[in-house]
């Protein structure tokens, strides 16, 4: 079983659709748990991270971790056609430890 | 304005032919990183390094070589190129205290013949 599972998509949605993106994971010592997004050839930027089980928003942007049940979601509220772009999960040990990433989904959002 | 570069963006060379990237960040960070990206691989690292002079593999090092002498940069080598080699690379760098904030270069498209 891999590390890190995200479903790749694509995710095609319309414009201001609610979007759910999730991610699951094996290793129950991941502490931090981050989003990137990656627009077409560009490097990934962070997002959003969360320390530990619980909820973080930033305007439409929402994070949720269940560690009990070693899964992470990205909700988007009003989606954008600039949201479109490639979704990462990414997640770390507490201390200095390597991010390990999730294999991204692709999001597109129709005008 | 913080941010890390890479150099060249894109490259294409032939087998064997040795060649760098370059690395460089401004953000005077501590932990400086290699990944490449492939499709339906997604991102995995190469190397990483946690300080000058000290480097550590990835999950993927075979085949490239780093050193970190000074702690802007952070070059990746490959000496002896080959086709599975081909891919897209990203250079990261972020704080010994926020190691959960990564900031990623631009990218270097590599294609080997």
């Amino acid at each position: 079983q891999k590390e890190v599972e995200q479903d790749p998509g694509p995710l095609s949605v319309p414009e201001g659709a609610i979007v759910s993106l999730n991610c699951t994971y094996s290793n129950s010592a991941f502490q931090y748990f981050m989003w990137y997004r990656q627009y077409s050839r560009k490097g990934p930027e962070l997002l959003m991270y969360t320390y530990s089980s619980g909820n973080k928003e930033d305007g439409r942007f929402t994070a949720q971790v269940d560690k009990s049940s070693k899964y992470i979601s990205l909700f988007i509220r009003d989606s954008q056609p600039s949201d479109s772009a490639t979704y990462l999960c990414a997640m770390k040990e507490s201390g200095y430890s390597t991010l390990t990433f999730g294999k991204g989904t692709m999001l597109l959002v129709s005008p | 304005e913080a941010q890390v570069t890479q150099n060249p963006r894109y490259l294409i060379t032939v087998t064997g032919k040795k060649l760098t990237v370059t690395c460089s960040q401004n953000m005077n960070h501590e932990y400086m990183s290699w990944y490449r990206q492939d499709p339906g691989l997604g991102l995995r690292q190469i190397y990483y390094s946690m300080n000058v002079e000290v480097t550590d593999k990835g999950d993927v090092p075979e085949g490239y070589k780093v050193s970190r002498k000074e702690k802007r940069n952070f070059p990746l080598i490959l000496e002896s190129p080959s086709p599975n080699q081909t891919s897209l690379y990203f250079c990261a760098s972020s704080s010994r205290v926020n190691g959960e904030t990564q900031y990623f270069g631009p990218g270097t498209r590599l294609l080997v013949l």
